[in-house]
């Protein structure tokens, strides 16, 4: 059975750039969540899609954003970028919910110059 | 509100034993501990909910203290593997779909040595 997979691994952008990126989840999983981990600050929360619905959001502002499709694929796009976006983006599915065992895959490192 | 784990690292050495603790200044649900190896996505190790049995993973068990507000992970006669970094994430009421967020902690970084 496949991992969850991210695209792209690594990313290098300027400030004021946008930025998206990509997790494909295990197959059958419906739930598929974000989490932006930075040094010392731990896993910090995005958003929950589920069934092409958001269903939970942390505590981001606007420019963060994302959407899921119809095969459970989510993408996450980040506008306006800042110098504090950089850090490492994991996605990671379940089959029902966050609160079922959550399946990480292995993050995209955005680095913002 | 994001929970607090302690102590903030921890170092031993193989066969000895860990304590790490996850604790919340709100009435707690349900915990979920994860453990992130240098390197790798975290991964999970279980989930303990209020009123529910103490859960064990080979040598690491983890238990749920309501009064205090606490959940305990319990590492006996650490491994060479259990290197990483330990987070907890944690709920203060049942799952009802929408505002059911999971809530993590900064993590504890556990280092056992030979």
């Amino acid at each position: 059975k496949a991992g969850v997979t991210q695209t792209p691994r690594y990313l290098i952008k300027t400030r004021g750039q946008q930025v998206t990126l990509s997790c494909s989840p295990i197959s059958g999983h419906r739930s598929v969540s974000w989490y932006q981990q930075t040094p010392g600050q731990g896993l910090q929360f995005l958003f929950e899609y589920f069934s092409e619905t958001q269903r939970n959001k942390g505590n981001f502002p606007g420019r963060f954003s994302g959407r899921q499709f119809s095969n459970s694929r989510s993408e996450m796009n980040v506008s306006t970028l800042e110098l504090g976006d950089s850090a490492l983006y994991l996605c990671a599915s379940s089959l029902r919910t966050s609160w079922n065992e959550q399946f990480f895959g292995p993050g995209t490192r955005l680095t913002v110059l | 509100q994001q929970p607090v784990q302690s102590p903030q690292a921890v170092i031993l050495r193989e066969g000895e034993d860990a304590v790490i603790n996850c604790s919340s200044s709100k009435a707690l649900y349900s915990v979920h501990w994860y453990r992130q190896k240098h390197g790798e996505a975290p991964v999970f190790l279980m989930i303990l909910l209020k009123g529910g049995e103490q859960k064990g993973h080979e040598k690491i068990s983890a238990s749920f203290n309501e009064k205090k507000q606490q959940s305990s992970l319990y590492l006996t006669a650490s491994q060479l593997s259990y290197s990483g970094t330990y987070f907890c994430g944690t709920a203060g009421r049942p799952f009802t779909g929408a505002n059911s967020k999971l809530t993590f902690g900064k993590g504890i970084t556990l280092s056992v040595r030979p």
